[in-house]
């Protein structure tokens, strides 16, 4: 199917372990974005990448590295968690910032971490 | 940057009766409002989009209109049904930037 995908789906941890979520697209979009939803539901874009290069990174503790293979894959790597990294973080894609029309995003299903 | 505001915050109508959510947004850079219906347990999934060059735009039971002037758009769904219910996300987007709102969580009561 194609779709976006991220693993894992869950994942539970303890205070000042490092993580990684992983994402996937097979839609040849050249575009993906990491969000965050908090508990109140607020979506709050983290990061973007456009062809595996760095186009947005909003202000976000730099203990959430992004990384990008190649543009099919975006992945999150988190190091000291904290209690308040507990939310739920979705991955999406679309074609791509070099396209004149705006194109919508494509969401995974989301990884929601708990941090004890 | 932009600011996107969403209301209400929840909405309960009964089956067969219209639902409206309103946002406003601040930034006139903006150019795209895509529309995203988010059940439980899943990630957003777009329902309808419309671009700055049209006012309105309908898609069987839902409707979208945009006043770029007054630089607010609502979504509009007729009939609705149960399965309607879930948390509906407006968006405005100057590519690549995609801005959210607040959402609305909303009930249809059979």
């Amino acid at each position: 199917d194609t779709a976006v995908s991220q693993t894992p789906k869950y994942l539970v941890t303890q205070m000042g372990n490092d993580k990684s979520i992983k994402c996937e697209q097979n839609l040849g979009h050249d575009t993906m974005y990491w969000y965050k939803q908090d508990s109140k539901k607020f979506l709050k874009i983290m990061f973007s990448y456009n062809n595996k290069e760095l186009i947005i990174n909003e202000t976000v503790p730099n203990r959430f590295s992004p990384k990008s293979p190649d543009k099919a894959h975006l992945n999150l790597h988190i190091n000291s968690l904290e209690l308040g990294d507990s939310a739920v973080y979705f991955c999406a894609s679309n074609l791509g910032s070099g396209n004149t029309r705006n194109s919508p995003l494509h969401f995974g299903n989301g990884t929601r971490l708990t941090v004890t | 940057g932009e600011n996107v505001e969403q209301h209400p915050s929840t909405l309960s109508v009964q089956e067969g009766d219209s639902a409206v959510i309103k946002c406003t947004y601040s930034d006139s850079a903006s150019n795209y409002f895509p529309w995203y219906k988010q059940e439980l347990g899943k990630g957003p999934q777009l329902i309808i989009d419309i671009r700055s060059n049209v006012g309105e735009k309908k898609d069987q039971r839902i409707a979208v209109t945009l006043n770029k002037t007054a630089k607010h758009f609502s979504l509009h769904i007729t009939e609705t049904q149960p399965e309607d219910s879930a948390v509906y996300f407006c968006a405005a987007s100057n590519n690549p930037q995609f801005y959210f709102g607040t959402g609305t969580s909303l009930t249809v009561i059979p």
